[in-house]
């Protein structure tokens, strides 16, 4: 049974351009949610969503954005990329809202120039 | 706004010995509680999961408890090994919406266990 799998793994980018990150979900589940972990700090939650809508939103500019398809897998989207955007993106699937268990991606490492 | 803290920030034990983590959160509302253990560079790995109903939570060698009322919840881990070394997140979620919020994290403590 596969787990929660991100790609890519690694990614660099200039300041001001765009990028996409993917998630598929941990088989079964329904609900995927976002964190950025910048380094030596715990995860900040961007998002979650839940039947292909955004449920819940934390303290995160419109820059970010996201969407999930009908097979639940997930997608990340920030737009005018900023030098403080440079983090760890991590997503989590989970069933029925985040009502249950979080399971984790291995992340995907986003550098900024 | 509810914030989570974790002591210590980093420890650094000899093989063998149990040891205790901390967590504390300050709004008492919980849906949840999960300890995540993060290698680094690494995604999370779930350890424990506890409901706001529950006491506590058994795995292995970990042991994880929960008092609500006061807002905190202890890791235990009974005869530390080198491979238990990583950071040890405590994360909490609130029930809002028919589902539950995003987790809040506490910034970790970082674990060495010296062989």
């Amino acid at each position: 049974d596969a787990g929660v799998t991100q790609s890519p793994t690694h990614l660099i980018k200039t300041r001001g351009q765009q990028v996409t990150l993917r998630c598929s979900p941990k088989s079964g589940h329904d609900t995927v949610s976002w964190y950025q972990q910048a380094l030596g700090q715990g995860p900040q939650f961007i998002f979650q969503y839940y039947e292909e809508e955004e449920r819940q939103r934390g303290n995160f500019p419109d820059r970010f954005s996201g969407h999930q398809f009908p097979n639940y897998s997930s997608e990340l989207n920030v737009n005018a990329l900023l030098l403080g955007d440079s983090a760890l993106y991590l997503c989590a699937s989970s069933l029925n809202q985040g009502l249950y268990e979080q399971y984790f991606g291995p992340g995907t490492r986003l550098t900024v120039t | 706004k509810q914030e989570v803290t974790q002591i210590p920030a980093a420890l650094s034990v000899p093989e063998g010995e149990n040891l205790v983590l901390n967590c504390s959160f300050t709004d008492s509302a919980i849906y949840n509680l999960q300890w995540f253990r993060q290698d680094p560079g690494k995604g999370l790995t779930s350890l424990l999961l506890i409901q706001s109903s529950q006491r506590e939570q058994t795995s292995g060698r970990l042991n994880a408890s929960l008092d609500k009322s006061s807002g905190r919840s202890t890791l235990y881990i009974a005869a530390s090994q080198p491979g238990d070394s990583a950071t040890y997140l405590c994360a909490v979620s609130r029930y809002s919406g028919g589902g539950a919020d995003g987790l809040t994290f506490g910034k970790g403590t970082h674990l060495i266990i010296q062989p």
